[in-house]
């Protein structure tokens, strides 16, 4: 089982739709959850921490559950803008501190 | 501008002959890294340093080599590149790993390496 396992997509949503991307991560001790975006070949960009009591950015919402091990990205009012692939990243104590990077979801967003 | 600036951003070159990819920080990070990037793997550490002359191996070290003597540079080599060694290859930093307010990572452009 990978350590972080993301639907690789790709998600083809019209412009104004809400969508989600969930995330499950297999280490219990992880300490640190981000959403970071990538466009096509270019550098990853962190797009967002996420918060055990759930956090918001404007049009982005990201959720964690413990419990179930899983983290999640809600997009609302998708924008042609928003077309990326989203990596789900996990940090680990010790060792570095070492993020896990999942292998992304692709989201086009389409008129 | 805080930026992590790498160097090329292409390279084809063929197996056997040594390279090295540069890597450089102006935001006075302590932690660097390198990662690679392949279809369907996602982004795999290769090496990573906590601060100067500190280096440790990541998940996918074999094949490279790194050196940590000033803290804003973090070269990579590839003594004997082989082909299994295409990919693109990402630099990135961030301060002092713990501050958990200050765990966002800075990625360089990347560099897309063809090894023939």
């Amino acid at each position: 089982r990978k350590e972080v396992e993301q639907d690789p997509g790709p998600f083809n949503v019209p412009e104004g739709a809400t969508v989600a991307f969930n995330c499950t991560y297999s280490n219990s001790a992880s300490q640190s959850f981000f959403w970071y975006r990538q466009d096509c070949r270019k550098e990853p960009k962190l797009l967002m921490s996420v918060y055990s009591s759930g956090n918001e950015d404007g049009r982005f919402t990201a959720q964690l559950n413990r419990a179930s091990q899983y983290i999640s990205l809600l997009i609302r009012d998708s924008k042609l803008s928003d077309s990326a692939t989203y990596l789900c990243v996990v940090r680990l104590t010790g060792g570095g501190n070492k993020l896990t990077f999942g292998t992304g979801t692709q989201l086009k967003v389409e008129l | 501008e805080a930026q992590v600036t790498q160097n090329p951003r292409y390279l084809i070159t063929v197996t056997g002959k040594k390279l090295t990819v540069t890597c450089s920080q102006n935001m006075n990070h302590e932690y660097m890294s390198w990662y690679r990037q392949d279809p369907g793997l996602g982004l795999r550490q290769i090496y990573y340093s906590m601060n100067v002359e500190v280096t440790d191996k990541g998940d996918v070290p074999e094949g490279y080599k790194v050196s940590r003597k000033e803290k804003r540079n973090f070269p990579l080599i590839l003594e004997s590149p082989s082909p299994n060694q295409t990919s693109l290859y990402f630099c990135a930093s961030r301060t002092r790993v713990g501050i958990a307010a200050n765990e966002k990572l800075f990625f360089g452009s990347g560099t897309q390496l063809s090894v023939l």
